[in-house]
């Protein structure tokens, strides 16, 4: 059974750049997408993006000036990088795996990220 | 594409049955799915293709609809469905989701 779990910093300084990576364990990451989904507090799931194992990726353009997803495959792992947080980029963040149709059937267990000084 | 999810939040008793209906902006056939969401947790693949449970996923949980209305049914409601359900399109990208349902205990 597959699992995701996220790691990186809590915190992040406003104009900083946010870097996250998701490790992917007990499946190949072949066959499927591999998503980041952000959670600001008490509102709703907003999709940041996703990328394939060959590296084709696919954002949100209302995201898309400022992020970046990677993926390293010899450790299966994906990265998230946001350029020049501000505090509306405070939330949870999730990294999930997209079975391809965009339905998201495993998910990580989620990080907080607080944009702050 | 823009879901809108009504009620926003529910209040319902440990047995009773509840639907929770997600609009489209426009049509998007049967690509919608539901998740289950409880505190502090994350989210849940329950239904997809508007109507396919997923492995795993109580059949208490029913899911219809096409075009712009949706439905999820969870009948005889149990102590652990009290959460929150997002509805998501995946017809357009970006994919977007609904706004949520709180479902809580009466």
């Amino acid at each position: 059974q597959v699992q995701l779990q996220e790691s990186g910093p809590g915190l992040v300084k406003p104009s900083e750049t946010l870097s996250l990576t998701c490790t992917v364990s007990g499946d190949s990451m072949r066959t499927y997408y591999w998503s980041w989904i952000r959670q600001p507090p008490g509102k709703a799931l907003e999709l940041i993006g996703y990328i394939s194992y060959s590296g084709r990726t696919n954002y949100n353009p209302s995201l898309k000036s400022r992020v970046t997803i990677s993926v390293d495959t010899s450790n299966s792992q994906f990265s998230l990088t946001v350029k020049s947080v501000v505090a509306a980029d405070t939330g949870m963040y999730f990294c999930a795996r997209d079975d391809t149709v965009g339905y998201f059937d495993s998910w990580g267990q989620g990080l907080l990220v607080t944009v702050s000084s | 594409i823009q879901l809108t999810q009504s009620p926003s939040s529910l209040s319902a008793s440990v047995g009773d049955r509840v639907t929770i209906t997600c609009r489209a902006s426009q049509d998007i056939k049967k690509f919608l799915a539901w998740y289950q969401q409880r505190p502090g947790k994350a989210p849940k693949l329950l239904i997809s293709s508007a109507s396919t449970l997923q492995s795993g996923v109580s059949s208490r949980f029913s899911g219809s609809g096409s075009g712009t209305d949706f439905t999820l049914t969870i009948g005889s409601l149990q102590p652990e469905d009290f959460a929150t359900y997002y509805c998501q399109q995946v017809n357009g990208f970006p994919y977007t989701f609904g706004q949520g349902t709180k479902l809580d205990i009466k």
